[in-house]
């Protein structure tokens, strides 16, 4: 069983401001790492699919980062508005498909 | 386009009766179907995944089973419902195991 681990669980920032979060995962046995964004009342949706060591992807405000050797993943939000506010998932590529962390629940405050 | 829907949105039922919650994906074949769920304060577990029709791989032990009667049609069930069956219902799909899942709506299922 992987272990794919979030933190912070929760997070309060004040809109404008830049945040980060963290996925640590095994470092063995790395094939892919994704990042979802889960809104209130809505489906996840994929944001990345990170593969190689040192990759970096970038979707708007939204970017990551990805060290396979260390065994973590950063996700960034550069300038925080509203509609950030959502639980962002990692999961973690294996052989019978994804293993998810617990997400970290960001709330942006006006 | 893909698109993936689940039905019913919302599901009360008393324990011990029956449960069957159905997916199905349009505009493409042979997916990989996946089925979750995330329990009030935890993660999405991931309960069955399905590599084509008949085909069903369970993840953890549980009063839940899986079906897969069509290439693009996901049955979630049960005989008997447990209190502990409450949760979010997500069901999705990949093109392979490994790729990006595409989620659906969901079903809420609350169980008293």
């Amino acid at each position: 069983i992987l272990n794919v681990e979030q933190s912070p669980q929760s997070l309060h920032v004040q809109e404008g401001d830049s945040t980060n979060f963290t996925c640590s995962f095994p470092s063995s046995n790395f094939y892919a790492l994704h990042w979802y964004r889960w809104e209130t009342a809505k489906s996840p949706e994929a944001l990345f699919v990170m593969t190689l060591n040192g990759d970096e992807k970038k979707k708007g405000r939204i970017s990551a980062t990805l060290n396979t050797k260390e065994g973590y993943s950063y996700l960034y939000i550069k300038g925080s508005q509203p509609e950030d506010s959502a639980t962002y998932l990692c999961a973690l590529s294996g052989a019978d498909g994804l293993t998810f962390g617990k997400g970290t629940h960001l709330i942006i405050q006006p | 386009s893909q698109t993936i829907h689940q039905w019913p949105a919302t599901l009360v039922q008393p324990v011990g009766s029956p449960l069957s919650l159905e997916c199905t994906v349009e505009g493409t074949s042979n997916p990989n179907l996946y089925w979750y769920r995330q329990a009030a304060g935890r993660g999405l577990q991931l309960l069955f995944y399905s590599v084509g029709i008949g085909q069903i791989s369970s993840e953890v032990p549980q009063n839940l089973s899986a079906s897969r009667p069509q290439d693009r049609q996901f049955i979630l069930s049960s005989k008997k419902l447990l209190l502990s069956d409450s949760g979010f219902y997500l069901c999705a799909w990949s093109v392979w195991v490994n790729n990006e899942q595409f989620f659906g709506p969901g079903t809420r299922l609350t169980v008293l």
